[in-house]
């Protein structure tokens, strides 16, 4: 098992261009979820998913996008690059119960708008 | 806004000592509360969890106390060890049918020798 996969692991962006982030999972999970990291701030959801065909915001969405085709694949789109956007982007699964709630995170993508 | 507050911030601890770091809540709808551990350049692991109906629990050096009525759960970490320096996070988890994890701000501990 390869667990979460994340590409790439770095990137640099111009301030207005785009890109997919992509994140793919092995474990045939249900819910797939996109958090940023920057420093001393802890985690942020972006954006989440409980299974194929269906996503929701989470507290920091504006700027981005995901779908989710399959339930391996939860890839966020970023249009238009800010300097804000500059952060640490995880993707995590999960196949949660009633009593317990593991996600399992990717190795991250780092990215630098400028 | 939920939020789980966590403190300290940073966290220096001699080597074989006893590390702590805590961690409130305000919504008392929150039915799962894990902690996770992040190594630089890596993504954060599940360390250990907790539900609200137990007050204790304990895997290996690793403990969470958890107080209901404060609204409070921290993490002891005994005899600390340098390969346990790290960032520690504590979360929450949504209750009532939401499974999303609202997370502290984190805690960085290095342990020395």
């Amino acid at each position: 098992n390869a667990g979460v996969t994340q590409t790439p692991k770095f990137r640099i962006l111009k301030i207005g261009q785009s890109m997919t982030l992509q994140c793919t999972q092995d474990m045939n999970h249900n819910y797939m979820y996109w958090y940023r990291q920057d420093p001393g701030m802890g985690l942020k959801l972006i954006y989440y998913s409980v299974g194929a065909g269906i996503t929701d915001k989470g507290e920091v969405p504006n700027g981005y996008n995901v779908s989710r085709s399959t339930t391996e694949d939860f890839p966020l789109r970023l249009e238009l690059a800010a300097p804000s956007q500059t952060s640490v982007y995880f993707c995590a699964s999960s196949f949660p119960t009633a009593y317990q709630e593991t996600q399992y995170f990717g190795p991250g993508t780092r990215l630098l708008v400028l | 806004q939920q939020q789980v507050k966590q403190s300290p911030q940073s966290l220096i601890v001699q080597k074989g000592g006893i590390s702590i770091i805590n961690c409130a809540y305000e919504n008392t709808a929150f039915d799962y509360f894990p902690w996770y551990q992040q190594f630089p350049g890596k993504g954060p692991a599940l360390l250990i969890a907790i539900r609200p109906d137990v007050s204790e629990k304990k895997e290996g050096r690793f403990t969470i106390s958890f107080n209901k009525s404060a609204k409070q759960f921290s993490l002891h970490i005994m005899d600390s060890q340098p390969g346990d320096s790290a960032t520690y996070f504590c979360a929450a988890r949504g209750g009532a049918g939401s499974y999303q994890l609202t997370f502290g701000k984190g805690t960085k501990l290095s342990v020395i020798p």
